[in-house]
């Protein structure tokens, strides 16, 4: 079993849609979760992070983690063509594995106008 | 203009053969690292480096080597001994190992590179 599973898609919504993003975790040690954008053919980018249990919002995009079902969400709403993307979850435990970052198998999401 | 360079964009690599991809930093972050990412597979850590002349192995070390000499520079070679190197290798910088925070891991552009 891997340590971050997440379902790779593809996902496709019409523009204006509430997009659901999901990941499942195994190891409780993980206390920091993250997720990143990733255009094709780039680098991956920050889009959010949070370490608690609950939701943290930042404009159309919300996170949601539930510690204690290990699975963490990312909500897009009024989705837009340019949030089309694959969208990687990435998780961290606390204690000497500062810095590593486990990460799931992405999720390939495309808006249509 | 702060950031992470990665060059080249492509590279190819012959049977038997050694290639290097540069990675260099101006944020001045003390940490580094690298993956590998494979269609389907996410990214998966090949080295990280959380201080000058310090690295270690991640989850997929063989075939690969690296050096930190400089704080702003951590290439990382691709051996001979890797056999299935095709793939998007991306290098990552973070302040001081912790990835948490706002100023948490920053990736470079990529390199691609193909096995002739």
């Amino acid at each position: 079993q891997k340590e971050v599973e997440q379902d790779p898609g593809p996902l496709s919504v019409p523009e204006g849609a509430i997009v659901s993003l999901n990941c499942t975790y195994s190891n409780s040690a993980f206390q920091y979760f993250m997720w990143y954008r990733q255009y094709s053919r780039k680098g991956p980018e920050l889009l959010m992070y949070t370490y608690s249990s609950g939701n943290k919002e930042d404009g159309r995009f919300t996170a949601q983690v539930d510690k204690s079902s290990k699975y963490i969400s990312l909500f897009i709403r009024d989705s837009q063509p340019s949030d089309s993307a694959t969208y990687l979850c990435a998780i961290q435990a606390g204690g000497t594995s500062y810095g590593k970052l486990t990460f799931g198998q992405g999720t390939i999401l495309t808006v249509h106008p | 203009d702060g950031g992470i360079t990665q060059s080249p964009k492509y590279l190819f690599r012959k049977e038997g053969q050694n290639v290097t991809l540069s990675c260099e930093q101006n944020l001045n972050h003390d940490a580094m690292y690298w993956y590998r990412q494979d269609p389907g597979q996410g990214l998966r850590l090949i080295y990280y480096s959380q201080i000058v002349n310090d690295f270690q192995k991640g989850d997929i070390a063989e075939g690969y080597s690296v050096s930190r000499e400089k704080k702003e520079s951590f290439p990382l070679t691709v051996t001979s001994a890797q056999k299935n190197p095709t793939a998007f290798y991306l290098c990552a910088s973070s302040p001081w190992g912790l990835a948490v925070s706002q100023e948490t891991q920053y990736f470079g552009p990529g390199t691609r590179l193909l096995v002739l």
